[in-house]
């Protein structure tokens, strides 16, 4: 079956430029997790959806990211003005259910950010 | 949450078993072991977990310490393929659980 799918796959971004980034979960999923990977290091933790509700946001790294899930499936994760230290891979993973311990999270490819 | 420790980088021989150690000796009694991999430009993906009992799957299997501190993760035989940063992560109870990686253990395969 399909999994999960991010778009576009890389975007080159002038510093100052908006962008955003698209995730289509495994359909019926209900949790829906961004995370954020720098080059070399492991994938940090950015928000988390139960269906429509964005029931945590504390690794927003600051008030220029927003993300969204208006109809509890797709989900947009919004960049403002970009600056260079946002260069990274975007991921955005979902889970069947309330996203627990038990879980399997299913990873789409990411979203490489480069910003000029 | 409570932290992993994993070493750096581990090289194995193709067709030969590989064991990726993880000491985890902040558990807490409720916490599930997780293992994910990231293969070159791909998202993670999920290997196997485990709470206290040793696990088995077709991708691998989990060696679980009887005191919980530490875990194995072990490929019977590995293939070019399984060339990637292998993750060990805790997941705390709640239905948030996000995925909180550290930088991983680097799996090179010679052929």
């Amino acid at each position: 079956g399909a999994g999960v799918s991010q778009s576009p796959r890389y975007k080159v971004a002038k510093r100052g430029q908006d962008v955003a980034l698209r995730c289509d979960p495994i359909s019926g999923h209900v949790s829906l997790f961004w995370y954020q990977q720098a080059l070399g290091q492991g994938p940090e933790f950015l928000t988390y959806f139960q269906n429509e509700a964005q029931l945590d946001k504390s690794g927003l790294p600051s008030d220029r990211f927003f993300a969204e899930r208006p109809e509890g499936s797709v989900s947009t994760l919004k960049i403002q003005r970009t600056q260079q230290e946002d260069s990274a891979v975007y991921l955005c993973a979902s889970s069947f259910l309330s996203g627990g311990r038990g879980e399997t999270q299913y990873f789409g490819p990411g979203t490489r950010l480069l910003v000029l | 949450d409570a932290k992993t420790t994993q070493p750096n980088s581990m090289e194995s021989n193709e067709e030969e078993p590989v064991h990726l150690p993880c000491n985890h000796s902040t558990i807490s009694g409720t916490d599930y072991i997780h293992w994910y991999r990231q293969l070159p430009s791909q998202g993670p993906e999920y290997v196997i977990h485990g709470l206290t009992s040793n696990v088995n799957n077709r991708m691998a299997s989990l060696a679980i310490a009887e005191d919980r501190k530490s875990s194995t993760l072990i490929l019977h035989r590995a293939t070019l393929r399984d060339a990637a940063v292998y993750y060990c992560i805790l997941r705390a109870s709640g239905a948030n659980s996000k995925l909180t990686f550290g930088k991983g253990i680097t799996l090179s395969v010679r052929p």
